[in-house]
C-alpha cells in the first residue's frame, strides 16, 4: 500500500538554527512533492513544490530537495525563527488525482 | 473570494442527526477537495470535485457522506445519522489545478 511517513516526533530546536524535516514514501512514483504548513486550529498552507526533475528547490529561508532513488524529501528551514513552529506536512498525489498526505511534523523553535 | 470559506466553523450536533459543511471556494477555482482530520491524526482524503462533477469519491466512509457540489462554486457535504466517530475537522480546499491547495480553516464537528 501507499505510504507517507514523516517523523512523529516533534523536533526542538534553538532559533538560529537549521531545522531539517524528512518525508519518506513508498509505492508511489510521483511527478511532483508538496509541502504545506499547518498551525493550530487552522487549514494547512502551501509552501512549496518539486518536480521529480527537480533536486532541489528554495524561497527565502525554506529550502525543499527530492530524490526519487532514495524515495525521499528533505525539508530545511535556515536561521529558524520562533515564529517557524508550525507542523509541516509533505504531500504527493494519490492514485485519483487528489493529495495524500502525510501525518505531519511539529516543530518547536524557542528562543 | 479572497479565500476559502467554511461554514459554520463549529458544529456540535447529537447523535443520529443530519449535518451540512459548507465550503466557497476561490472564485475560478475548478478543483475541489474535501478531507477531514480527526485529533493527532492526518489528513484524510474524502472526496474531489473538478466542476460540478466528482471524478473521485473513493475517501467517502460511508453511505451516510454525501457531497455535492453546484455551478462550480459552492459544495454541500452532508452527513446523516451522524457517529460519533464521525468528530473531526472537516476541511474543504481548492486549487486552480492539482497542484497548490489553498485550504479553509475547516469545520470543528463535534457528535455527542
Amino acid at each position: 500500500s501507499q505510504k507517507i511517513e514523516q517523523n512523529s516526533e516533534a523536533l526542538n530546536i534553538q532559533e538560529g538554527k537549521t531545522a531539517t524535516l524528512t518525508c519518506n514514501y513508498t509505492n508511489y512514483s510521483p511527478a511532483y512533492l508538496q509541502w504545506y504548513r499547518q498551525d493550530p486550529g487552522r487549514g494547512p498552507v502551501f509552501l512549496l513544490l518539486i518536480r521529480e526533475n527537480e533536486k532541489e528547490k528554495r524561497k527565502e529561508r525554506l529550502k525543499v530537495t527530492f530524490d526519487t532513488t532514495l524515495k525521499q524529501s528533505l525539508f530545511h528551514i535556515t536561521a529558524s525563527q520562533p515564529a517557524d513552529s508550525a507542523t509541516y506536512l509533505c504531500a504527493l498525489e494519490g492514485p485519483g488525482y487528489a493529495l495524500n498526505f502525510g501525518k505531519g511534523t511539529s516543530l518547536l523553535v524557542t528562543p | 473570494g479572497a479565500g476559502v470559506s467554511q461554514s459554520p466553523s463549529n458544529k456540535v450536533t447529537e447523535k443520529g442527526k443530519d449535518v451540512e459543511l459548507r465550503c466557497d471556494p476561490i472564485s475560478g477555482h475548478t478543483a475541489l477537495y474535501w478531507y477531514r482530520q480527526s485529533l493527532g491524526q492526518g489528513l484524510e482524503f474524502l472526496i474531489y470535485f473538478q466542476g460540478n462533477s466528482a471524478p473521485d469519491k473513493s475517501g467517502l466512509p460511508s453511505d451516510r457522506f454525501s457531497a455535492e457540489r453546484t455551478g462550480g462554486s459552492v459544495s454541500t457535504l452532508t452527513i446523516q445519522r451522524t457517529q460519533q466517530e464521525d468528530s473531526a475537522v472537516y476541511l474543504c480546499a481548492s486549487s486552480r489545478d492539482i497542484r497548490g491547495y489553498t485550504f479553509g480553516s475547516g469545520t470543528r464537528l463535534t457528535v455527542v
